[in-house]
C-alpha cells in the first residue's frame, strides 16, 4: 500500500468550529489531492497540489482551503464548518511527471460529522 | 458535474460467475481508470487504459474501451467472495489533468 496517513480517522464537531484535516504521504509524491465522497455523487476533487506552496481549485472547493508547506503534508481546512460539509474525505497522491496517465492512491479516509 | 457513469449501480452474482460492469463518459478523454474501494477503505486503483488503446488485461480484470462510444467495460472473470466491492471508472479529460469519477457500482459476490 502507498503511504499515506490521514489524521484524524473519525471527527465529530459542531457547526460554525474550524475544522483541519491532516493528509501525510511517505513515497515523495508531486501532486496531492482531497477528495469528498457523499452518496449519489461518487468523488469530488475540493483542491489539489502540484507541489509545495503550489495549490489550485476543484469542483467543490467553496468552504474549503488549503495548505502544503513540504512535500509530505497536505491540509486540508474548513474555516468555519456547515452541516453540508458532513462528509468522508480523502487524500490522494500521484507520481511525478505529468499527472495525466498516472494512478491516483488513496487513503483510508475521514469521517467527518458536523453537527 | 459527473464525467462518468457507471452501470449497473448494484450488480448480485454467485461466486465463480463473471461480472460486467459499464462506464459512459462525455467528453474526450486521456484515459480512463478502474478503481476497487471496499467498504470504510479508500479506493484502490486497478487498471489504467489510455484513450488510444482498446483492450487491456490484469490477471482475472479485462478492460475494454470505445472512444467512438465514449464507453468502457470491465469484466471480472471467475469472481470470488473478497471480490465484493464498489467499483469506480474515472477519466482524465484531454482538456485537463484532473480525475472525474462516477458514482459507482456496488458489487456482491455470493459465496
Amino acid at each position: 500500500d502507498a503511504g499515506i496517513t490521514q489524521s484524524p480517522r473519525h471527527k465529530v464537531t459542531e457547526t460554525g468550529t474550524p475544522v483541519t484535516l491532516r493528509c501525510h504521504q511517505t513515497e515523495n509524491h508531486r501532486y496531492m489531492y482531497w477528495y469528498r465522497q457523499d452518496p449519489g455523487h461518487g468523488l469530488r476533487l475540493i483542491h489539489y497540489s502540484y507541489g509545495v506552496k503550489d495549490t489550485d481549485k476543484g469542483e467543490v472547493s467553496d468552504g474549503y482551503s488549503v495548505s502544503r508547506s513540504k512535500t509530505e503534508d497536505f491540509l486540508l481546512t474548513l474555516e468555519s464548518a456547515t452541516s453540508s460539509q458532513t462528509s468522508v474525505y480523502f487524500c490522494a497522491i500521484s507520481g511525478s511527471g505529468t499527472a495525466i496517465n498516472q494512478p491516483q492512491h488513496f487513503g483510508d479516509g475521514t469521517r467527518l460529522s458536523i453537527l | 458535474s459527473q464525467q462518468g457513469e457507471e452501470d449497473p449501480q448494484a450488480l448480485s452474482i454467485q461466486e465463480g460467475e463473471n461480472a460486467t460492469m459499464n462506464c459512459s463518459y462525455k467528453t474526450s478523454i486521456n484515459n480512463l481508470q478502474w478503481y476497487r474501494q471496499n467498504s470504510g477503505r479508500g479506493l484502490v486503483h486497478l487498471i489504467l487504459i489510455r484513450s488510444n488503446e482498446r483492450e487491456k488485461h490484469s490477471g482475472r480484470l479485462r478492460v475494454t474501451l470505445d472512444t467512438s462510444k465514449k464507453s468502457s467495460s470491465l469484466l471480472i472473470t471467475a469472481s470470488r467472495a473478497a471480490d465484493t466491492a464498489s467499483y469506480f471508472c474515472a477519466t482524465t479529460e484531454t482538456s485537463g489533468s484532473r480525475l472525474t469519477f462516477g458514482e459507482g457500482t456496488q458489487l456482491t459476490v455470493n459465496p
